[in-house]
């Protein structure tokens, strides 16, 4: 069946340091691979996606590339702000029902 | 405003008393689901729903019931609740067309403990 490994938590940083949080997948087919971002107290938000092989997805200064050969999908950021604060969950989606399966999500605290 | 509304935000109740979650949402997706959020498991997803009157079974439905009558209501009833259902609820909906790269959109969750 399908998964997803995310690094594991929790991350502090400082502001504008570099932000890496590894994401690995397996999955039949060929799935769609999403960011969402969780603030604290809502919803999940879909921060970024990719939908295919090399497909590189960004939003808000975030990235992350479709990596087929490593079957990865990390996200970036090259400088951090303390609103970047909040628990990142990677995803993907993949067969006939098209079935979000979730990574156990990071805890990102940037400091001041 | 485009959105998925859950109610109730909180609930605090009884083994075995009877409760629904409502999920409405105003997008006219076709696609709509529940997860249940629990520490260290990220979201796993209960039921989905391809449309109306079209259900299954996500990879935790134990003690889960669903229906889709309308497009835009996909409530959750849990009809004899035990502890291990203490957990933060969440319904998303979608398009369902292309390839499956559609956007999930989150309601705001629903916090559930069951004593």
């Amino acid at each position: 069946g399908n998964s997803v490994t995310q690094m594991e938590g929790p991350v502090t940083l400082s502001e504008e340091a570099f932000l890496t949080i590894n994401c690995t997948y397996t999955a039949t087919g060929y799935p769609s691979l999403f960011w969402y971002v969780q603030y604290p107290g809502e919803g999940l938000q879909l921060l970024l996606k990719a939908t295919k092989a090399d497909d590189k997805g960004s939003n808000k200064g975030f990235e992350a590339t479709y990596r087929k050969e490593t079957t990865s999908f990390h996200l970036e950021k090259g400088s951090v702000q303390v609103s970047d604060s909040a628990v990142y969950f990677c995803a993907l989606s993949s067969g006939s029902a098209r079935q979000l399966t979730f990574g156990s999500g990071t805890q990102l605290t940037v400091l001041p | 405003e485009a959105q998925v509304t859950q109610n109730p935000r909180y609930l605090i109740t009884v083994t075995g008393k009877k409760l629904t979650v409502t999920c409405s949402q105003n997008m006219n997706h076709e696609y709509m689901s529940w997860y249940r959020q629990d520490p260290g498991l990220g979201l796993r997803q209960i039921y989905y729903s391809m449309n109306v009157e079209v259900t299954d079974k996500g990879d935790v439905p134990e003690g889960y019931k669903v229906s889709r009558k309308e497009k835009r209501n996909f409530p959750l009833i849990l009809e004899s609740p035990s502890p291990n259902q203490t957990s933060l609820y969440f319904c998303a909906s979608s398009l369902w067309e292309g390839q499956g790269g559609n956007e999930q959109f989150f309601g705001p969750g629903t916090r559930l403990t069951v004593l």
